[in-house]
C-alpha cells in the first residue's frame, strides 16, 4: 500500500528565505507526483505536476523535482513571501487511481 | 485548464437530515470522479471511487449505506450523506480525472451538522 510523507510537518521562515520541501513515498511505481497548495479552510491549488517519465518541473519561483527510483521529490520555494503561507500537500498516483496524499507541510513565511 | 466546480460551498443542516453535494465537470469528461473527506488540520483521506454508470467503490470503513454516490453522466457526480450526525461535519473535495491521469480538484464543499 502507498504511503506518502512529508516532511518538516510544519516550517517557519522569515521573508525572501528559499527553501525546501520534502515528500517520500514508499511504492516507486507511480504515474505522476503533484504538489498542492491549500490555504486554510479552502480547496486545493495544484501548484505542479511531474509524470514518472520527467525528473523536474517549474513554475514561476516553485521547482518541484522527482527521483522515482529512491521514492523522493523536493518543492523548492525561492524567495519567499508571506503570500506563501499555506499548506503543501504532495500526492502520488498510479495511473486512474485515486491520489494519495502526505499529511502535508504547514508554512509560514514571516514579514 | 480543466475545471470541476462543487455545489454548495458550505451547508449547515440539522441532525439526522440529508444533504447531497453536487461535483460537476465543466469543461472536460470526466471518466472518473473521487471523492474525498478532510478534517480540521489532518490531509485528504479518500472514501470513494466513482465511475459513470457504474456502482461507487467505497474505501475501508466508509459505510455505502450512508454516503451515496452516483454517478450519472460523464460530468457529474453526487454524493448525499444521509442521517447527518454531528461527527460528519468535514470537508468534502471532489476530483475529477480525464485521460490525461492528471486529477482536478472541486473548491471543496464545507458540512456542518448541528
Amino acid at each position: 500500500k502507498q504511503e506518502v510523507t512529508q516532511i518538516p510537518a510544519a516550517l517557519s521562515v522569515p521573508e525572501g528565505e528559499n527553501l525546501v520541501l520534502n515528500c517520500s513515498f514508499t511504492d516507486s511505481a507511480i504515474y505522476n507526483l503533484q504538489w498542492f497548495r491549500q490555504d486554510p479552510g479552502k480547496g486545493l491549488t495544484s501548484l505542479l505536476l511531474i509524470q514518472s517519465s520527467q525528473r523536474e518541473q517549474t513554475s514561476g519561483r516553485l521547482n518541484a523535482s522527482l527521483d522515482k527510483s529512491s521514492g523522493r521529490s523536493t518543492l523548492y520555494i525561492a524567495a519567499s513571501q508571506p503570500g506563501d503561507s499555506a499548506t503543501y500537500l504532495c500526492a502520488v498516483s498510479s495511473g486512474n487511481t485515486p491520489l494519495v496524499f502526505g499529511k502535508g507541510t504547514r508554512l509560514s513565511v514571516i514579514a | 485548464g480543466a475545471v470541476v466546480s462543487q455545489h454548495p460551498s458550505w451547508v449547515i443542516c440539522k441532525s439526522g437530515t440529508s444533504v447531497k453535494i453536487e461535483c460537476r465537470s465543466l469543461d472536460f469528461q470526466a471518466t472518473t470522479m473521487f471523492w474525498y473527506r478532510q478534517f480540521p488540520k489532518q490531509s485528504l483521506m479518500l472514501m470513494a471511487t466513482s465511475n459513470e454508470g457504474s456502482k461507487a467503490t467505497y474505501e475501508q470503513g466508509v459505510e455505502k449505506d450512508k454516503f451515496l454516490i452516483n454517478h450519472a453522466s460523464l460530468t457529474l457526480s453526487t454524493l448525499t450523506v444521509t442521517s447527518a450526525h454531528p461527527e460528519d461535519s468535514s470537508f468534502y473535495i471532489c476530483s475529477a480525472t480525464a485521460t490525461s491521469y492528471e486529477q482536478y480538484f472541486g473548491p471543496g464543499t464545507r458540512l456542518t451538522v448541528t
